[in-house]
């Protein structure tokens, strides 16, 4: 159960775009269309942003869109805002019918 | 409206039980998969236990499999976590989650957390 691999930051100025990656194995991200995706504030509850790699649950913005190809997935967030600033983490179910999360990246607006 | 509000952290020692419960409002309970996630200081998150919406079933992350008993009670709406032998390590906030489209494909609803501090 090794978390999956983020980039630690990622920044953008506003209005620009930007693509998180997220990159895990056969056995959770590359196996299955189950990956999701969280915006967390710090002392905030996370806020689901895609669910199977490419879904928005209602009231997400359009802004904010998922990928996959192989056993990484992505989440990019276009014409970024100040209020994107938050660390950002994926989540995969695995093999083993446990979740994994990313490591988390931090997304700074410049 | 959907709320999940978890109690009973606190500070313990190393070796010790704590029981972690969730009161869940606003969505029918018994239909949800639930889960716990926790997020030690300064780290991400980490999936914690997972149990099925009618309790068959349930699933353990590695580092707590044999001490945490995940367990519900759909006719009070309450998700628990029975933790036991705890470690520094297991110093964290944890959340209480809901599974919003059948296990595994994103957590929809999760609670503000209740903070657990494992130390002598």
């Amino acid at each position: 159960q090794s978390a999956l691999t983020q980039p630690a930051s990622v920044s953008g100025s506003p209005g620009q775009s930007i693509t998180i990656s997220c990159t895990g194995t056969s056995s959770d991200v590359g196996g299955y269309n189950y990956v999701s995706w969280y915006q967390h504030h710090p002392g905030k509850a996370p806020k689901l942003m895609i669910y199977d790699v490419n879904n928005r649950p209602s009231g997400v913005s359009n802004r904010f869109s998922g990928s996959k190809s192989g056993n990484t997935a992505s989440l990019t967030i276009s014409g970024l805002q100040a209020e994107d600033e938050a660390d950002y983490y994926c989540g995969s179910y695995t093999t083993s019918n446990t979740m994994v999360f990313g490591v988390g990246t931090k997304v700074s607006v410049l | 409206q959907v709320q999940l509000v978890e109690s009973g952290g606190g500070v313990v020692q190393p070796g010790t039980s704590l029981r972690l419960s969730c009161a869940a409002s606003g969505f029918t309970f018994s239909t949800y998969a639930m889960q716990w996630v926790r997020q030690a200081p300064g780290k991400g998150l980490e999936w914690v236990a997972v149990v099925w919406n009618d309790g068959t079933n349930k699933y353990y992350a590695d580092s707590v499999k044999g001490r945490f008993t995940i367990s519900r009670d759909n006719s009070k709406n309450t998700l628990s976590l029975q933790m036991n032998s705890l470690r520094a390590e297991d110093t964290a906030v944890y959340y209480c989650a809901r599974d919003g489209y059948s296990y595994g494909r994103g957590t929809d609803y999760w609670g503000q957390g209740t903070l657990v501090t494992v130390s002598s």
